[in-house]
């Protein structure tokens, strides 16, 4: 168990819709990160928070967003939602915003139909 | 940009033998760190070892070693006394080590290895 909590495991959904993802850092870690694993486009960096502040974006679409609470919880929102969409979403947390190691959670699966 | 290159899609080792994964990527940068993370069925993500670049000693953890050679910007995972349970995607990451830079894992694209009996 790595510490890192992610609900829902998995998620079903139709094309349009909305969705939201969560995710708990471990205790302690400032800096939150969230990943897509898909099979055309393997893993990939979506977005990073630190102590509620973004720090840094990847491939992230305009039809996500993500932030992180005062608590240091994190959600990913997804709208408008495609077929393509369908993937793993990963939730990592680390530290501070240093090269420290980041710990994932199992993840959520997400189904778009 | 860095790039994570794995060259093996699949490997196979047998029961208490020994496997090497191979990982090279490209870069500029000096400082950086390299990570292996596996995942298994289970779909977790889970950090095999870690290999700072400005230390030229080699990582270990247990049953895993890596061999690192930083001019050659090769960074191989060694398995040895396979285990079935070592049977998972395994994954080569790379990750900045420049302040101000995003701290984004940039991931290869896995070997998958099956571990037979």
């Amino acid at each position: 168990d790595s510490g890192v909590t992610q609900t829902p495991k998995h998620l079903i959904t139709a094309t349009g819709q909305r969705v939201t993802l969560r995710c708990s850092p471990r205790s302690g870690d400032l800096s939150v990160y969230w990943y897509q694993q898909s099979l055309d486009q393997g893993l990939q960096f979506l977005i990073q928070y630190y102590n509620g502040e973004e720090r840094a974006k990847g491939n992230i679409l305009e039809r996500f967003s993500a932030q992180q609470f005062p608590d240091l919880h994190s959600e990913l929102n997804l709208s408008s939602l495609e077929l393509g969409d369908s993937a793993l979403y990963f939730c990592a947390s680390s530290k501070d915003s240093d090269k420290n190691i980041q710990y994932f959670g199992a993840g959520t699966r997400l189904s778009v139909l | 940009a860095q790039t994570v290159t794995q060259s093996q899609p699949e490997m196979s080792v047998q029961e208490a033998e020994t496997v090497t994964l191979s990982c090279t990527y490209d870069t500029s940068e000096s400082d950086y760190y390299l990570f292996w993370y596996k995942q298994p069925p289970s779909r977790q993500m889970i950090l095999v070892i870690r290999q700072e670049a400005y230390k030229q000693q080699n990582a270990t953890e247990n049953r895993f070693s890596v061999n690192f050679q930083k001019a050659a910007k090769s960074f191989s995972l060694k398995i040895s006394d396979s285990q079935l349970g070592d049977a998972a995607m395994y994954f080569c990451a790379y990750l900045s080590g420049h302040t101000g830079t995003a701290s984004k894992l940039t991931f290869g694209t896995g070997t998958r290895l099956q571990v037979t009996l």
